[in-house]
């Protein structure tokens, strides 16, 4: 069965400082992994996405993934962290037999300090 | 363009009683899917709706219900709220069923 794991609840980070939170998902074929953020009283945007081809995958807002199949791990990174991007992060893994929907993870709550 | 566009934002209904959560999609998708997000948690899929059929239900009960209508505008229903249907609920779309979905801001659900 699917799932993803998100083992860090909450991450706190000082402006400036680098990023990262780490996924791990079980899936039985390929993956297709996703990064979503949500601010708070809002939907999910998208940061990126895994489908196939280069591990190291760039997304909006200075976000980067890399996805290691050996680990099962498709943790994100951001170089500086600035302080608007305190929100809820999630990660997912999409499913593509029929409903094609998506598994996500509990969320990681990033908090930045000036 | 509008995105994903919900209705209504916020609702505060009682227990036993029946909701009905509204959903535009970006014009020019045909597919829709519901989720639910309890707080604290991930989102969790309801349904998938394509070309006004159900492609796929998640793991939710019969109180739970949807339609999609020919302008691929959505409906989702729940019968005999419970106070665990206590949520947001999050609409997505994309042109054919296909990943990346895009998401509304969701409908803030309250059983009291």
């Amino acid at each position: 069965a699917q799932s993803v794991t998100q083992p860090d609840i909450h991450i706190t980070v000082s402006e400036g400082a680098s990023l990262e939170l780490r996924c791990n998902y079980s899936y039985g074929a390929t993956p297709y992994l996703f990064w979503y953020v949500q601010s708070p009283g809002q939907g999910l945007q998208l940061l990126l996405k895994y489908f196939s081809g280069d591990t190291l995958v760039q997304g909006i807002k200075g976000f980067e993934a890399e996805f290691k199949r050996s680990q099962s791990s498709f943790n994100l990174r951001k170089p500086s962290v600035h302080w608007s991007d305190a929100a809820e992060y999630f990660c997912a893994v999409g499913e593509f037999t029929g409903a094609n929907n998506l598994f996500f993870g509990t969320g990681t709550r990033l908090t930045v300090i000036p | 363009d509008a995105g994903v566009t919900q209705s209504p934002t916020h609702l505060i209904k009682t227990r036993g009683q029946h909701v009905t959560l509204r959903c535009s999609p970006i014009s020019g998708h045909k597919s829709v899917s519901w989720y639910q997000q309890v707080l604290g948690q991930g989102p969790q899929f309801i349904f998938q709706y394509y070309e006004k059929e159900e492609r796929g239900r998640g793991n939710f009960p019969d109180r739970f219900s949807a339609r999609q209508f020919p302008n691929y505008s959505s409906e989702l229903n729940v019968n005999a709220l419970l106070l665990g249907d206590s949520a947001l609920y999050l609409c997505a779309s994309s042109p054919r069923g296909e990943q990346p979905q895009h998401f509304g801001d969701g409908t803030r659900l309250s059983i009291l």
